[in-house]
This record gives structure tokens, C-alpha cells and sequence, in this order.
């Protein structure tokens, strides 16, 4: 399979806890992009780089997140001290600049 | 900000029904316009796109033409198939870095 893959799928953790997600996107691609979605909401935007470079971030980016791709191929999403409203799945994208966006199936987070 | 406005779901349709989901936007200048689709324990996928005004987008069936007088980007199938269930997700981007989609349609076909 040479989609985008996450890593993984669930993850159940207590708050205050931290966790880290990773995306493997597909190898030829050179943006990444990080999307969170809650139940009956489409995605919303949250990070992505180009190469190793994170060029933009959302507002929603709390300080709590981090977001890391040091070799320009895999990414990884840490979320620090988790709350209960960060449980959402986490979606990873990949593409080529102003092509379009090929999803990861996402990683489910529940803070309880 | 920008923004788009689908109906809300769920749509329950019989086979070879004919589909429409709605799709508005708000927009400052002129995005291009995208249907996103998501089958049950699938990531998205890209199901068509429209990149200026007039232009239609077309894929399996599906068509979508962007309306710039209406702001809309309405998603129409003439005969809707079992294996069209899924969600439907409209999207507008400028250059694919900060895609903002819909709350997501879901649609359920019954044979």
C-alpha cells in the first residue's frame, strides 16, 4: 500500500497525559498537511510543511501541540498535557504543491 | 473568513434516485471549489474539482459547477448506486494550504 499511513489508528489515553501521532505520507510528496476532525464536522486545518519546513499554522494550534517532520518524509503530532476537547481524530494528508490531497485514515484520540 | 455551507444531512435515497447536495461559499477573492468523499473506514479522497467560475467538475457520475452569481457548488448524480454511501464534504482552498471544508453530508443509498 503506498497511501498515506497513520500511526495508530486508536488511541486512548487520560488527560493530562501526552501522546504522539505519526504520518507517513506518500514518498513523493513534498507537502504534509495535519487536519483534526470532531464528530459531524468536516476538518479542520492545523499544520502543514513543505519538505522539513512547517510554513503555516492554524489559530487552533494551541501551544500544547507540536508538530515535527525533520527529514521532510514522516511527521509526527504531539499533543502535551492532553484535555478532554482535544479527543477528535487526527487526520494526515500529503501532496504535491496545488495538487490535491491524498487523506491518511486518521488516528482517533479519546482523553478520558 | 472563508467559509462553505453544505445541507445537512443524512439523505436517505433509493437506488437510481437522483442526487443533490447543496454547497455554498463565502469567499474574499475566487478559490477553487472541491467535493471530498469518505466511505465508511476510509480516509478522503478527491472526487472532483473546479478550479474558476463555469467550470464543471465531473467524476463516476458525479458534477459540480461553479457558480460565482450564486456562490454554489451543488453536487448532482443522475442515479445514485448502493456503493455511493458514504459522507460528501465540500471544500474550498486558494492553493491547497489551508483547505476549509463543509460539516460533511452523509448519504445513504437503499436498494
Amino acid at each position: 500500500d503506498t497511501g498515506v499511513s497513520q500511526d495508530p489508528r486508536h488511541k486512548i489515553t487520560k488527560r493530562g497525559q501526552n501522546v504522539t501521532f505519526r504520518c507517513d505520507p506518500i514518498s513523493e510528496h513534498n507537502r504534509l498537511y495535519w487536519y483534526r476532525q470532531t464528530l459531524g464536522q468536516g476538518p479542520e486545518f492545523l499544520t502543514y510543511f513543505q519538505n522539513e519546513a512547517q510554513l503555516e499554522k492554524s489559530r487552533l494550534l494551541s501551544d500544547r501541540f507540536s508538530a515535527e517532520r525533520p527529514k521532510g518524509s514522516f511527521s509526527t503530532l504531539e499533543i502535551q498535557r492532553t484535555e478532554q476537547g482535544d479527543s477528535a481524530m487526527y487526520l494526515c494528508a500529503s501532496s504535491f504543491p496545488d495538487e490535491k490531497l491524498f487523506f491518511g485514515s486518521g488516528t482517533q484520540l479519546s482523553v478520558l | 473568513g472563508d467559509s462553505v455551507t453544505q445541507m445537512e444531512g443524512p439523505v436517505t435515497l433509493s437506488e437510481e434516485a437522483f442526487l443533490t447536495i447543496n454547497c455554498t461559499y463565502t469567499a474574499t477573492g475566487y478559490p477553487s471549489l472541491f467535493w471530498y468523499v469518505q466511505y465508511p473506514g476510509e480516509g478522503l479522497q478527491l472526487l472532483l474539482k473546479a478550479t474558476k467560475a463555469d467550470d464543471k467538475g465531473s467524476n463516476k457520475g458525479f458534477e459540480a459547477t461553479y457558480r460565482k452569481e450564486t456562490t454554489s457548488f451543488h453536487l448532482e448524480k443522475g442515479s445514485v448506486q448502493v456503493s455511493d454511501s458514504a459522507v460528501y464534504f465540500c471544500a474550498l482552498t486558494y492553493n491547497n494550504n489551508d483547505m476549509r471544508f463543509g460539516a460533511g453530508t452523509r448519504l445513504t443509498v437503499k436498494p
